[in-house]
């Protein structure tokens, strides 16, 4: 069974760099059968899709994000992060990520628990 | 790309049927067989109940469905029961050859 696991600090300054990673279990990132996606999700809003890699290194942003994204993968380590960059507190949310099939498949079959970043001074 | 358009809220007694309705454009979900929902609990990750359109993943219930009528796809819930109390959100290529992902806004679902 697949499972994802967000890590990273839960408090971020405004102005810096948030930085999480997603660690994958039960499958290797590197299979090339699936996409790796961050999703974020402010309180009591809706879901908001960041963007995603493949294991080639190759990525998709959403565009209102694109200026300040980075997502970036370790195969060997079986994880893939997320850099966000100057991020207010308007990038406060649970961050999420998840597994899309290939070709992107537009659908998220694995998500992991989620993890709540506050950007506060 | 623009958000698709859900409504806030939709209500159901318990053995009732309930649809929730999920809007785009004819770059998105009227053009592409690839719209998904998600049901999620609160405090909670997402859970896929539908993908491209009408396909269940396995272990989801066949009392949700999911079909398309032009550019608004749909998710019905056949038998409310009040484990289906939940925000449910929809999900779609954006179009345009773009490889982008959009979501609805999401649909609060109150179980009477």
């Amino acid at each position: 069974q697949v499972q994802l696991q967000e890590s990273g600090p839960g408090l971020v300054k405004p102005s810096q760099t948030l930085s999480l990673t997603c660690t994958v279990s039960g499958g290797s990132i590197s299979s090339g059968s699936y996409y790796w996606s961050w999703i974020r999700q402010p309180a009591g809003k809706g879901l908001e899709w960041i963007g995603r890699i493949y294991t080639s290194g190759s990525t998709n942003y959403n565009p209102s994000l694109k200026s300040r994204v980075t997502i970036s993968v370790d195969t060997s380590k079986n994880q893939f992060s997320l850099k966000l960059s100057s991020v207010t507190a308007a990038d406060t949310a649970v961050y999420y990520c998840a597994r899309e099939g290939v070709p992107p498949s537009y659908y998220f079959d694995y998500w992991g628990q989620g993890t709540l970043v506050t950007v506060s001074s | 790309q623009s958000a698709l358009t859900q409504p806030a809220s939709v209500s159901g007694s318990p053995g009732q049927s309930i649809t929730i309705s999920c809007t785009g454009t004819s770059s998105d979900v009227g053009s592409y067989n690839l719209v998904s929902w998600y049901q999620q609990h609160p405090g909670k990750a997402p859970k896929l109940m539908i993908y491209e359109g009408s396909k269940r993943p396995s272990g989801v219930s066949n009392r949700f469905s999911g079909s398309k009528s032009g550019n608004t796809a749909s998710l019905t819930i056949s038998g409310l029961q009040a484990e289906d109390e939940a925000d449910y959100y929809c999900c779609s290529y954006a179009g345009s050859s773009t490889f982008l992902v959009v979501f609805g806004g999401g649909t609060k679902l109150t179980v009477l």
